[in-house]
């Protein structure tokens, strides 16, 4: 069965700064991968999506992420924080119609 | 404004008395799904549904029964909560279930608290 680690449980930035957020994940086959944004107090929100097309996928609000399948990752980035990125960020595998969730990281931004 | 709801937001309980979690769709979507979240386990699935009358259990189903009569309704009932189902709960749903092409829109969540 597929699973996905969230190398980081917490990240901190400064407001300006780049943003790195790790997921390493396992699976037997073409997986799909998922980045959701959750804000305090809200459901979740899709940031962007990898299905097998191009390996560097664009998302909202400025996040991207590069899938490797070399190194079973899929990062995500964005090259200059904002305070309203504060929130926690879950990578997603997904195969066969199940669907596996990272254990989350929370983003906080220093102005 | 195509949205999943879900009511209510806040609950809390007692152990043993049953609850109904209600969810909802207005998007048509075949697949919907439920999830609870727990601090340092991201989410897991409870219960999910490809269609009307079908339904099947996700990972953790046990203390939770769901039902699926109308497409866009899809309840989550506890019949006799405990403590370690405290948590947060989100409704899910999608246009047929989770293939590539497929995107989940996420309800807002009910934390329930069961004492």
């Amino acid at each position: 069965a597929q699973s996905v680690t969230q190398l980081d449980s917490h990240v901190s930035v400064s407001e300006g700064t780049p943003v790195l957020l790790r997921c390493n994940y396992s699976s037997s086959y073409s997986p799909s991968l998922f980045w959701y944004v959750q804000h305090p107090n809200k459901g979740l929100q899709l940031l962007l999506k990898y299905t097998s097309a191009a390996t560097l996928v664009k998302g909202i609000n400025g996040f991207e992420a590069e899938f490797k399948k070399s190194e079973t990752s899929f990062h995500l980035t964005k090259p200059s924080a904002h305070m309203s990125d504060a929130a926690e960020y879950f990578c997603v595998v997904s195969e066969n119609n199940d669907m596996r969730f990272g254990a989350g990281t929370r983003l906080t931004v220093k102005p | 404004e195509a949205q999943v709801t879900q009511n209510p937001r806040y609950l809390i309980t007692v152990t043993g008395k049953k609850l109904t979690v209600t969810c909802s769709q207005n998007m048509n979507h075949e697949y919907m799904s439920w999830y609870r979240q727990d601090p340092g386990l991201g989410l897991r699935q409870i219960y999910y549904s490809m269609n009307v009358e079908v339904t099947d259990k996700g990972d953790v189903p046990e203390g939770y029964k769901v039902s699926r009569k109308e497409k866009r309704n899809f309840p989550l009932i506890l019949e006799s909560p405990s403590p370690n189902q405290t948590s947060l709960y989100f409704c899910a749903s999608s246009l047929a279930g989770l293939l590539p092409t497929d995107t989940q829109y996420f309800g807002p969540g009910t934390r329930l608290t069961v004492l």
